[in-house]
Order: structure tokens, then C-alpha cells, then sequence
């Protein structure tokens, strides 16, 4: 297993597109997030699932954002109608629940243009 | 509002000197989890170092040690024996519920050979 890994790299979008980003976790942690980073910021919590299960949603993941994870394994983030707001490095990470807490394992990102 | 503040967007210091981080936050809760990320440049976060609330030892990873200062509020970086490798963006991070984190802005860190 070579860690958390997102595709694609980079997209440029027009505005108004739709866009899907992939995320496939390190296979034996069953818990996935996405996050989202703006230049010259930290990266700020989407969403969560453990295994196929949608857990919490910030209020930062407007209508337009949907996510899933079926059968508990990658998960795809999905923008309808990108705005120019939307232009940002989206982060997935992944770790397995349980006893203790010792951080998630990031992937590289996605990095999203809309033009 | 439970917050992170990193005060220095950007720091520099001298290869093989020590530099310090700082990093204060804003809770109620009395147990949580604290992190520091570092972020090359290729984008990818990786984890320095954590701290348990309840432990008041202060931990330690090679040339990475923290100074955890619980009613401070206080979660510093001490980078020794600085390297040019270790030139990134750190992130400062926030876990009250065993879950998801919240992070800082950053600060960017400058070796200078």
C-alpha cells in the first residue's frame, strides 16, 4: 500500500462545470475526510465517513458539494456548478478508528481552477 | 469558537540553529489531541509530532519537542539541529473529539544553509 491517493493532480475547470475528484485511502483505514485548502490557509474540515457511512458534514459543503463512499473503500468528492470560490487544494486523508488518536495520513491533494 | 492561531506566518532560521513555533488555541474541553503537520512543498501533510491533553509530559521526536502549556492554552514547535529538509509550511492542529481536527494558517519556515 503506497498511502492516501488523489486524482487528479490538478484540474482546470470553466465556471459552471461539474468536477469529481477520487480519493483512495490506505486500505485498511475504514475512516475518510476531505478537506479543503485556500492559499495561505489550513486546510478546513468537509467531511467524514466511516466506512460507507456519511458521518458529519460542515456547513463549509454548500449543496453544490456531494460526497461518497461506497462499499467503504475510495471515495469520490463531486462540485456541481463550480464557482470561482471553489478554487482550492482538496485534501483526503484517511486513519482507522479506535483506541487512541495518532492523525490522519494525507494524500497530495486534488488542486481545482475555475476559470 | 474553538480556534487555532499560529501568530507567525513566516520564521526563518540558520541551519543547525534551533527555532521555535508557536501555536495557541481555544477550547473548553479538558481532553483532546494536538498535532503539528509539517507541508512541503510538494503539498503533502505529513504528521511531526502529537500530544495527549491529559499527559502533561511534553513529547518528543528526534529533533521535534513541544511545549504543551495546558492552561496557557500553549502548543509550541522546537525544531533543533535545523536542517534544510525541514524548510515547509508546519500547520499547528486541533482534535477535541478523537476526530476531526482543525488547523491553523500556517507558518512558513525558512532554512537559510
Amino acid at each position: 500500500d503506497t498511502g492516501v491517493s488523489q486524482n487528479p493532480r490538478h484540474k482546470i475547470t470553466k465556471r459552471g462545470q461539474n468536477v469529481t475528484f477520487r480519493c483512495d485511502p490506505i486500505s485498511e483505514h475504514n475512516r475518510l475526510y476531505w478537506y479543503r485548502q485556500t492559499l495561505g490557509q489550513g486546510p478546513e474540515f468537509l467531511t467524514y465517513f466511516q466506512n460507507e457511512a456519511q458521518l458529519e458534514k460542515s456547513r463549509l459543503l454548500s449543496d453544490r458539494f456531494s460526497a461518497e463512499r461506497p462499499k467503504g473503500s475510495f471515495s469520490t468528492l463531486e462540485i456541481q456548478r463550480t464557482e470561482q470560490g471553489d478554487s482550492a487544494m482538496y485534501l483526503c486523508a484517511s486513519r482507522t478508528s479506535g483506541t487512541g488518536f495518532y492523525g490522519y495520513t494525507f494524500g497530495s491533494g486534488t488542486r481545482l481552477t475555475v476559470v | 469558537a474553538q480556534t487555532v492561531t499560529q501568530s507567525q506566518p513566516e520564521m526563518s532560521v540558520q541551519e543547525a540553529e534551533t527555532v521555535t513555533l508557536s501555536c495557541t488555541y481555544d477550547t473548553s474541553e479538558s481532553d483532546y489531541y494536538l498535532f503539528w503537520y509539517k507541508q512541503p512543498p510538494s503539498r503533502q501533510m505529513i504528521l511531526v509530532i502529537r500530544q495527549e491533553a491529559y499527559k502533561q509530559q511534553n513529547a518528543t521526536e528526534n529533533r521535534f519537542s513541544v511545549n504543551f502549556q495546558k492552561a496557557a492554552k500553549s502548543f509550541s514547535l522546537k525544531i533543533s539541529d535545523s536542517q534544510l529538509g525541514d524548510a515547509a509550511m508546519y500547520f499547528c492542529a486541533y482534535s477535541p473529539n478523537n476526530n476531526d481536527m482543525r488547523f491553523g494558517a500556517g507558518t512558513r519556515l525558512t532554512v537559510k544553509p
